[in-house]
C-alpha cells in the first residue's frame, strides 16, 4: 500500500520552513526519506525506526508517530540546495517484507 | 570513485528488441535492488537480491529478468520491449535489507522505447 504524501508541492523563499507529511494505512516498521533533484538519483536523508531510533542528516529532522502511522520531515531555514522532490518510503510491519514502498513525492522549490 | 554505477545511462531502442542494463556497486553491500521510475516520478521496486539470492520479486512482467552473478553486480535483462517500458531504471544497494539500512542509488538508466 503506497503511503500518501502531502503537500504535493510547495514553494518557499530562502530561510522559510516547511513540513512534509507521509501517512500510511498500515502499521509501519520504518520510514525512510530521500531527496531527488531533477535528473539525478534519489539521495538518502533519514531513517526512522519503530521504537524511536533515527539515522540521518544532521540539518534535517523528522518525526515518526507509530500509532498514527505517520511521519513528518522538517526543513528549517531552507536553502536553495533544498529544492527537489522528497520521497518517503515505508516498510510495513509484516514479517519479512524487506522492501520500501515509496510515496508519490513532494516537490519543494526554494526561491531567492 | 562511483559507489553505484549503471550502464548505459541512456538507451533508445525499438519495440520488440531485447536489452540489458548493468549495475555494479563497490560499497561491499549485500543487498541490491532494481527500481522503475515512470514519467510521473513514481518510484517502484521491481526486484531485490540479498547475497545473490532473489528476495523481492514484485509483480513485473516475465519479460524482465534480473541476474546477480555476484554480490557486487545486478543486471536487468528485458525481452520484447514495449512502449510502456519507457522509464528511468535505478539500481540501488544497501548494507543489508530494510528497515535499518539506507539505500544508495545509481545514476539511473533512461530507457526510451519507440
Amino acid at each position: 500500500q503506497q503511503p500518501v504524501q502531502s503537500p504535493q508541492a510547495v514553494i518557499l523563499r530562502e530561510g522559510e520552513d516547511a513540513v512534509i507529511n507521509c501517512s500510511s494505512s498500515k502499521a509501519l516498521y520504518s520510514v525512510h526519506w530521500y531527496r531527488q533533484k531533477h535528473g539525478e538519483a534519489p539521495v538518502f536523508l533519514m531513517i526512522l525506526l519503530k521504537g524511536g531510533e533515527q539515522k540521518g542528516h544532521e540539518k534535517i529532522s523528522a518525526s515518526f508517530n507509530e500509532k498514527k502511522q505517520q511521519s513528518s520531515l522538517y526543513l528549517t531555514a531552507s536553502q536553495l540546495s533544498y529544492s527537489g522532490t522528497y520521497f518517503c518510503g515505508t516498510e510495513d510491519s509484516g514479517a519479512g517484507s524487506y522492501q520500501l514502498t515509496f510515496g508519490k513525492g513532494t516537490k519543494l522549490s526554494v526561491i531567492p | 570513485d562511483t559507489a553505484v554505477s549503471q550502464t548505459p545511462k541512456y538507451l533508445v531502442t525499438q519495440m520488440g528488441n531485447d536489452k540489458s542494463i548493468k549495475c555494479e556497486q563497490n560499497l561491499g553491500h549485500d543487498t541490491m535492488y532494481w527500481y522503475k521510475q515512470d514519467s510521473k516520478k513514481f518510484l517502484k521496486i521491481m526486484f531485490s537480491y540479498n547475497n545473490k539470492e532473489l528476495i523481492i520479486n514484485e509483480t513485473v512482467p516475465n519479460r524482465f529478468s534480473p541476474k546477480s552473478p555476484d554480490k557486487a553486480h545486478l543486471n536487468l535483462h528485458i525481452n520484447s520491449l514495449e512502449l510502456g517500458d519507457s522509464a528511468v531504471y535505478f539500481c540501488a544497494s544497501s548494507r543489508g535489507t530494510v528497515p535499518s539500512y539506507e539505500q544508495y542509488f545509481g545514476p539511473g538508466t533512461r530507457l526510451t522505447v519507440t
